[in-house]
């Protein structure tokens, strides 16, 4: 079945190094990839989205590419902040299911910034 | 706008008795879907609806749980009995046919 696989956390860096966390996915179809993060004693939140190969998300900074060849779709930010201390999670739609609302996670990667 | 809201946010209890988490999705959202996390087994679709008619629900644990939507802007997810095991942040997301989940805040369940 369809899966994502995110590498796991958790990842500690310094204020203003660059951030990559990867993601891969599998996929029957040609699904909708995103990126949701989670604040410390919140829900989940959107990050960015990209709903075709080569399309580039981007939001606040971070961005990621959907690599149709690759079937990846790897999050990076230049400069991370001590703000952006969360959990990062890779998601799919499912293309094959009968609800386009209905998406498959990864596990979550912890990101750490150190002042 | 009022987001997805849940109630309540934390809630600890006894083996044994009974759990109702609550949630009010976005206004005008077709899809309504129940998460859990926890340390161990992260998030985990229990299970989700459309238009208030439960779609899938393959992802509830066992028949302990059980989750219901009277109507579109209401919705339970009840665990009886309880079990320590059931400790986890309970999470409900709305959304329209677009992908993008509402997340609530999530309600903190403890069994002791």
């Amino acid at each position: 079945g369809d899966s994502v696989t995110q590498m796991e956390g958790p990842v500690t860096l310094s204020e203003e190094a660059f951030l990559t966390i990867n993601c891969t996915y599998t996929a029957t179809g040609y699904p909708s990839l995103f990126w949701y993060v989670q604040y410390p004693g919140e829900g989940l939140q959107l990050l960015l989205k990209a709903t075709k190969a080569d399309d580039k998300g981007s939001n606040k900074g971070f961005e990621a590419t959907y690599r149709k060849e690759t079937t990846s779709f790897h999050l990076e930010k230049g400069s991370v902040q001590v703000s952006d201390s969360a959990v990062y999670f890779c998601a799919l739609s499912d293309p094959g299911g009968g609800s386009q609302g209905n998406l498959i996670f990864g596990k979550g990667t912890k990101l750490s910034v150190k002042p | 706008d009022a987001g997805v809201i849940q109630s309540p946010r934390h809630e600890v209890t006894e083996m044994g008795q009974e759990v109702t988490l609550r949630c009010k999705p976005i206004s005008g959202h077709d899809y309504l879907f129940w998460y859990r996390q926890t340390m161990m087994r992260g998030l985990e679709l229990l299970i989700y609806f459309n238009n208030n008619v439960p779609i899938d629900d393959s992802g509830m644990p066992e028949d302990r749980f059980s989750a219901k939507m009277p109507n579109a802007s209401f919705s339970t997810l009840k665990i009886q009995p309880s079990e320590p095991r059931d400790s986890a942040v309970y999470f409900c997301a709305s959304t329209l046919i677009t992908g993008e989940l509402f997340f609530g805040e999530g309600s903190r369940l403890t069994v002791l």
